[in-house]
């Protein structure tokens, strides 16, 4: 079975914090995704990885980062957490398509829920 | 970028109904296609892959088609538990990142 692991379910931080939210997988998969998800607007792509230190932005990648030091591990990083951030934070995987005709389906954590004060 | 579009319902259906739900897709290089579920404040989970020949799954059905650009789930004999919200998912071949659909949200009621 795969699982995607998020290191919080809840979080709570006040505005100008610096926040980091993590995310392991456990099934050697090469793509890793960090989404937001918000009422009426769906999921919206943050930012991706397709390789160990490979990003790219996504969507809305504004007032992000991220880091992929490790294949099983994301991590995302809000640099001065602001109130617009308050959102349902997903993390998802997936296994390596480059180069392939068809593309795979992604396995998502639990989510973090943060709430920036 | 592409677009995946999905009607937001709500739809309103008694138990043991039939209800379909259709997703249109822009990006005509699209070539792997899926339905999620998501219940509510969970995360999403994959129902289904989206075959060319359409796929079968106990109650639930899934068509293809490429001519008019969607994709179609079907689900017979509906129970309370199948309440929750269905997202639609196109990618291109061999791209990294999926496009979602917004969401059909599904309500059972007894």
């Amino acid at each position: 079975d795969v699982k995607v692991t998020q290191s919080s379910r809840y979080l709570v931080k006040r505005t100008g914090e610096k926040v980091f939210l993590e995310c392991v997988q456990d099934m050697d998969h090469e793509n890793m995704f960090w989404y937001r998800q918000d009422p009426g607007l769906g999921l919206r792509l943050i930012y991706f990885s397709y390789d160990v230190k490979m990003k790219e932005k996504g969507d809305i990648p504004e007032g992000y980062s991220v880091s992929r030091e490790k294949k099983e591990r994301f991590s995302l990083i809000l640099e001065s957490a602001s109130t617009n951030q308050t959102s349902m934070y997903l993390c998802a995987s997936t296994k390596g398509s480059r180069g392939r005709y068809r593309s795979y389906e992604q396995y998502f954590g639990p989510g973090t829920r943060l709430t920036v004060t | 970028r592409k677009e995946v579009e999905q009607d937001p319902g709500p739809f309103n259906v008694p138990e043991g109904a039939t209800v379909a739900f259709n997703c249109t897709y822009s990006n005509s290089a699209s070539q792997s296609f899926f339905w999620y579920r998501q219940d509510c404040r969970k995360e999403p989970k994959l129902l289904m892959s989206v075959y060319s020949s359409g796929n079968e799954d106990g109650r639930f059905t899934a068509q293809l088609n490429r001519a008019s650009q969607y994709i179609s789930l079907l689900i017979r004999d509906s129970k309370l538990s199948d309440s929750a919200t269905y997202l639609c998912v196109a990618s291109s071949g061999g791209s990294y990142i999926p496009t979602f659909g917004r969401g059909t949200s599904l309500i059972v009621h007894p």
